[in-house]
């Protein structure tokens, strides 16, 4: 069972434009909602993270929308910058389990064209 | 402050070789995980800790062991390496507060041949 299908698997965006990446879920028990981007060669990295609580976070360029009844969340970088270029993950938490482990979708990948 | 630290960068096994990956992690973190990275698949949890001397299975566990004697450490083993664990493996941790965010090392590439 696929629990969580981002979109698209691959964006490419002109400097100064918006970037859109969609992430659906199905597991219920998700009570965190993260995204993380990585680098070439490096490890995933914490971005910005939403609790269900809810319906929208801002940090800087950084939104992350979140629509709990249609079990979908979304991260919109505006004014997209060359240095935005990296693979982003949604990456939700099931709450209650214990382990703190995350669900990563299967990625992102970003070019922001100069 | 070096966060995670995994050795070693690089390996190249034979079928059937062993191997240990080792995840060192100096923020006395408690929750340690090790995830493998295949293209298309985003990161899938193999093994995960919630404190020292613990140990537990996550989605992909076959094919792999693990040991946390000491806290600050996370081992992963490969007892006999098989083409399908060619991947790039990554350790995590994160601390006690609810919504700790996980930590990252840079990633072990394995090939196995």
């Amino acid at each position: 069972q696929q629990q969580v299908k981002q979109s698209p698997q691959s964006l490419i965006v002109q400097k100064g434009g918006i970037s859109i990446i969609n992430c659906a879920y199905e597991n219920t028990a998700f009570d965190y909602f993260p995204w993380y981007q990585q680098f070439p060669g490096k490890g995933p990295a914490l971005l910005i993270a939403i609790r269900p609580d809810v319906s929208e976070k801002k940090e800087g360029r950084f939104t992350i929308s979140f629509n709990k009844s249609a079990k979908q969340f979304s991260l919109h970088i505006m004014d997209s910058q060359p240095g935005d270029s990296a693979t982003y993950f949604c990456a939700p938490r099931a709450g209650g389990t214990g382990r703190r482990a995350l669900t990563f979708g299967s990625g992102t990948r970003l070019q922001v064209q100069p | 402050n070096a966060g995670v630290t995994q050795t070693p960068k690089f390996r190249v096994l034979k079928t059937g070789q062993s191997m240990t990956l080792l995840c060192a992690q100096d923020m006395n973190h408690e929750y340690m995980y090790w995830y493998r990275q295949d293209p298309g698949m985003g990161l899938r949890l193999i093994h995960y800790s919630v404190g020292e001397g613990t140990t537990a299975k996550g989605e992909v566990p076959d094919g792999y062991n693990v040991s946390r004697l000491k806290k600050q450490n996370f081992l992963l083993g490969l007892e006999s390496a098989a083409p399908s664990q060619t991947s790039v493996y990554f350790c995590a941790s994160s601390g006690t507060p609810q919504y700790s965010p996980l930590h990252f090392g840079n990633g072990t590439r394995l090939t196995v041949t």
